[in-house]
């Protein structure tokens, strides 16, 4: 039943070494995104993907970037992670704009 | 710039009472107000959702309001369960980016037994 799926659910790394998180959609929607959550806020956008075209918003950090190699999966890249980093990260899906976000569970990052 | 304001940030009601979250939004051109609950460790999961040619909708026991003069749209929740314990967020649709929404700061809504 799960439509949003992100690996792993917890991830430790340590100060400024890569680290790649994983999501896949069995939905099949056009659109991924990645947000970013801390703790007690509201989610962030980081950046969208409309089928292969790339959408990063304005301020996010040239750290974060993102693969999407075909309809179901979406990767966050994060080059090197500061402490500033940890966080909640959210995958989503949705059919198009201004349409229900299909959230996946998460995966809750920790920097040492 | 753009920004929804919501309120409270943390509701505490009895089992069996309403639960009424209200947010206000800043841009005029904003056409789509969805509801979000998360709960611990969980993504945030739709609840309702409402359009600008809309005043009102509801599910069940969940219903959403719009005035789109004042601005303000409101989650109504009755006859709350435990299960209904979760941070709620209010978002509005950002004129010039379809994908992006301005999320408010969220409500913990506590169910008190």
């Amino acid at each position: 039943d799960a439509m949003v799926i992100q690996n792993p659910r917890y991830q430790v790394t340590q100060f400024g070494k890569p680290v790649t998180l994983s999501c896949s959609q069995t939905l099949n929607h056009n659109v991924m995104y990645w947000y970013q959550q801390k703790s007690s806020q509201a989610p962030k956008l980081l950046f969208h993907y409309y089928d292969k075209d790339f959408n990063n918003e304005a301020d996010t950090p040239d750290n974060f970037q993102s693969r999407r190699p075909n309809t179901s999966f979406c990767f966050l890249d994060i080059r090197s992670p500061g402490l500033g980093d940890a966080a909640m990260y959210l995958c989503a899906a949705s059919r198009g704009a201004d349409e229900k976000l299909f959230f996946g569970s998460g995966t809750q990052l920790s920097v040492l | 710039g753009e920004n929804v304001e919501q309120h409270p940030s943390t509701l505490s009601v009895q089992e069996g009472d309403s639960a009424v979250i209200k947010c206000t939004y800043s841009d005029s051109a904003s056409n789509y107000f969805p509801w979000y609950k998360q709960e611990l460790g969980k993504g945030p999961q739709l609840i309702i959702d409402i359009r600008s040619n809309v005043g009102e909708k509801k599910d069940q026991r969940i219903a959403v309001t719009l005035n789109k003069t004042a601005k303000h749209f409101s989650l109504h929740i009755t006859e709350t369960q435990p299960e209904d314990s979760a941070v709620y967020f209010c978002a509005a649709s950002r004129t010039g980016s379809n994908y992006q929404l301005i999320w408010g700061a969220g409500t913990k809504l506590i169910i008190k037994p």
